[in-house]
């Protein structure tokens, strides 16, 4: 079957641009995570989704991110009046989720570079 | 902040040797996973491992949990030059639903 997909796949902007970040995940996961990557560093988490509602914000960086996931599948990463640091690799994946603990499945990624 | 470290940080070894990778933790867990990640874009899961395991194994690849250390390894036997990759190991927290990756080991198998 298909697996998680992430638009766009590159994204450059300009520092004070609000950018949007999609992330579709596998048919039939409920829970949905994104990551952030930088250079030579593993991912760091970001947000967590259990169905439509954010179980897990805390590794938001700042008032500047926010994400949602309105029907309890495509989510979309938001980041206002960007700055350099931003630029890295997003991430997004998707579980089974429910009790327990799950394999995640990751997308490609969208590589976002803030000028 | 990131929890796991690997090491080593760089490996380099001739193609059909074994590859060990090593990782260490910090806080209780409840499983730990092993990703690859090819030319730094989308990680592919290979393999977890719950807390209450000692040893998986899945095709060439031998993974070990031994949570009173805090440390894991994953071990790739027979290498290939398609394993040239980086390998994380994650870490599943109590309490939590999210991961947490360490720095991760580049991993070059050379022809």
């Amino acid at each position: 079957g298909a697996g998680v997909s992430q638009t766009p796949s590159n994204k450059v902007t300009e520092k004070g641009k609000y950018v949007e970040l999609r992330c579709d995940p596998i048919s039939g996961h409920t829970a949905l995570y994104w990551y952030r990557q930088s250079l030579g560093q593993g991912p760091e988490f970001l947000i967590y989704f259990q169905g439509t509602g954010a179980a897990d914000d805390s590794g938001l960086p700042n008032d500047r991110f926010f994400a949602v996931r309105p029907e309890g599948s495509v989510s979309t990463l938001k980041i206002q009046r960007t700055e350099r640091g931003d630029s890295a690799v997003y991430l997004c994946a998707s579980s089974l989720g429910g009790t327990g603990f799950y394999e995640q499945y990751f997308g490609p990624g969208t590589r976002l570079t803030v000028t | 902040s990131q929890q796991g470290e690997e090491d080593p940080q760089a490996l380099s070894i001739q193609e059909g040797e074994n590859a060990t990778m090593n990782c260490s933790y910090k806080t209780s867990i409840n499983n730990l996973q092993w990703y690859r990640q090819n030319s730094g874009r989308g990680l592919v899961h290979l393999i977890l491992i719950r807390s209450n395991e000692r040893e998986k194994h899945s095709g060439r690849l031998r993974v070990t949990l031994d949570t009173s250390k805090k440390s894991s390894s994953l071990l790739i036997t027979a290498s290939r030059a398609a394993d040239t990759a980086s390998y994380f190991c994650a870490t599943g927290v109590q309490g939590a639903q999210k991961l947490v990756f360490g720095q991760g080991t580049r991993l070059t198998i050379n022809p």
